[in-house]
């Protein structure tokens, strides 16, 4: 089975503007969930889609936003970026979603100035 | 709330050392899940053991055992023999069944020849 992919997997933005990253989970996975991380705050969970409706969602402000297609693909939007938004986004992939394991991408390499 | 605590920062062993990494938790729910996921250099983070919060049965998985202590709230991950392929970040991940997802801070695992 393929693994799960991101992309793109590096990314350059200027701060003010939007940005749109994808996933494509492993094939018959329908839960896919969102990490960033960073070096000053480590691993946080951004939101989990299921089926195409987020079922659970992270302490991250509304700029941060997501979908899921039909196809289980996601995608993760961030409006109106700022410096801090500088981080390795995570995508990962589960059969059943948070409470079992997870199968993570490459992730993608953010990078605002 | 929820709170996965991982004291220690890094830990370096000679090959063939046993090394054994903690694990406190915090939460209130009586249903809760335990994992520890491996991010070696290349940044995917892979699974390495699931356990819920009704099965304290401590098992080994190869070069891999884990401590799960409901009364100490400790999940403790041991490496047997330690090989250099081990070098990564181990993080301990806690996750209940509202859907509350949460880090540890993780531990660097440095293995010299």
């Amino acid at each position: 089975k393929a693994g799960v992919t991101q992309t793109p997997r590096y990314l350059i933005k200027t701060r003010g503007q939007q940005v749109t990253l994808s996933c494509s989970p492993i094939s018959g996975h329908r839960s896919v969930s969102w990490y960033q991380q960073t070096p000053g705050q480590g691993l946080q969970f951004l939101f989990e889609y299921f089926s195409e409706t987020q079922r659970n969602k992270g302490n991250f402000p509304g700029r941060f936003s997501g979908r899921q297609f039909s196809n289980s693909r996601s995608e993760m939007n961030v409006s109106t970026l700022e410096l801090g938004d500088s981080a390795l986004y995570l995508c990962a992939s589960s059969s059943s979603g948070l409470s079992y394991e997870q199968y993570f991408g490459p992730g993608t390499r953010l990078t605002v100035t | 709330a929820q709170k996965v605590t991982q004291a220690q920062t890094e830990i370096s062993v000679v090959e063939k050392e046993d090394v054994t990494l903690d694990c406190v938790y915090e939460t209130r729910d009586t249903t809760y899940y335990l994992f520890w996921y491996k991010q070696p250099p290349s940044g995917e983070l892979v699974f390495l053991i699931r356990r819920n919060s009704f099965d304290e049965q401590n098992e080994i998985s190869g070069r891999y055992s884990w401590n799960f202590q409901k009364s100490t709230s400790s999940f403790n991950f041991t490496i047997t023999a330690s090989q250099v392929v081990d070098s990564a970040v181990y993080f301990c991940v806690l996750t209940d069944s509202w859907g509350k997802f949460q880090f540890g801070a993780g531990t660097q695992v440095v293995v010299t020849p």
